[in-house]
């Protein structure tokens, strides 16, 4: 199976700033297959990225996806105070298993 | 817009069979666009896949749990379900159904979730 790690487990911002996430991938993702979600408290995952950098539909454009083979980031340009929440990647580049990272919390 | 729907039990008792529901609005299960499958939680851990289905394309599932789950679709009540046999405490877990979009031979990310279902796994 592919391993998905994310770093950090929490990241500490205040409201305006930039948020950074990483996902590393413990081998390189075909057609860099990965995408992003947003879990806020009590809800269901909401996907934000597809694709590595390809946003979802109605994602604001503060949301961006970059990377490619095993490396992956996640940014989130001026931080809302909605955007607090649980950050999960996932990847599909492998046709038997789709697994995903353990989460970044991003908190005030 | 479509909205996903999980319905079912919420307590099934050891060594029986958990079936879930998830009832499609706003689209259909047998669009050539989409795969409809499960993703489930236990409370406060990480999201793990389950399966997927289509009507007419066959699916996947997790082989960590493929001799347990199933995964069918129902197109005349546009509904999709869930069974997996044999549970133990370890499949307690909130329940999502979701939508995967296929593009060009590509899929594998869920761009619809419905809001999720408790199952707790209990004697």
């Amino acid at each position: 199976d592919i391993v998905l790690t994310q770093s950090p487990g929490t990241l500490s911002l205040s409201p305006g700033e930039r948020a950074t996430l990483s996902c590393r991938a413990s081998r390189t993702l075909f057609r860099n297959y990965l995408a992003w979600y947003q879990q806020r408290p009590g809800q269901a995952p909401r996907l934000l990225i597809y694709g590595a950098s390809n946003r979802a539909t109605g994602i604001p454009d503060r949301f961006s996806g970059s990377g490619s083979g095993t490396d992956f980031t996640l940014t989130i340009s001026r931080l809302e105070p909605e955007d607090f929440a649980l950050y999960y990647c996932q990847q599909y580049g492998s046709s038997i298993i789709y697994t995903f990272g353990q989460g970044t919390k991003l908190e005030i | 817009q479509v909205h996903l729907q999980e319905s079912g039990p919420g307590l099934v008792r050891p060594s029986e069979t958990l079936s879930l529901t998830c009832t499609v609005s706003g689209g259909s299960v047998r669009s050539d666009g989409f795969y409809w499958g499960w993703v489930r939680q236990p409370p406060g851990e990480g999201l793990e896949w389950l399966g997927y289905m289509s009507y007419n394309r066959g699916g996947n599932s997790n082989p960590s749990l493929q001799s347990r789950l199933t995964v069918s679709i129902d197109t005349s009540k546009n509904l999709f379900s869930l069974r997996l046999i044999s549970v133990t405490a370890a499949d307690t877990a909130i329940y999502y159904c979701v939508r995967q979009p296929l593009i060009a031979e590509t899929s594998g990310w869920f761009d619809s979730w419905g809001q999720g279902a408790l199952v707790t796994v209990s004697s």
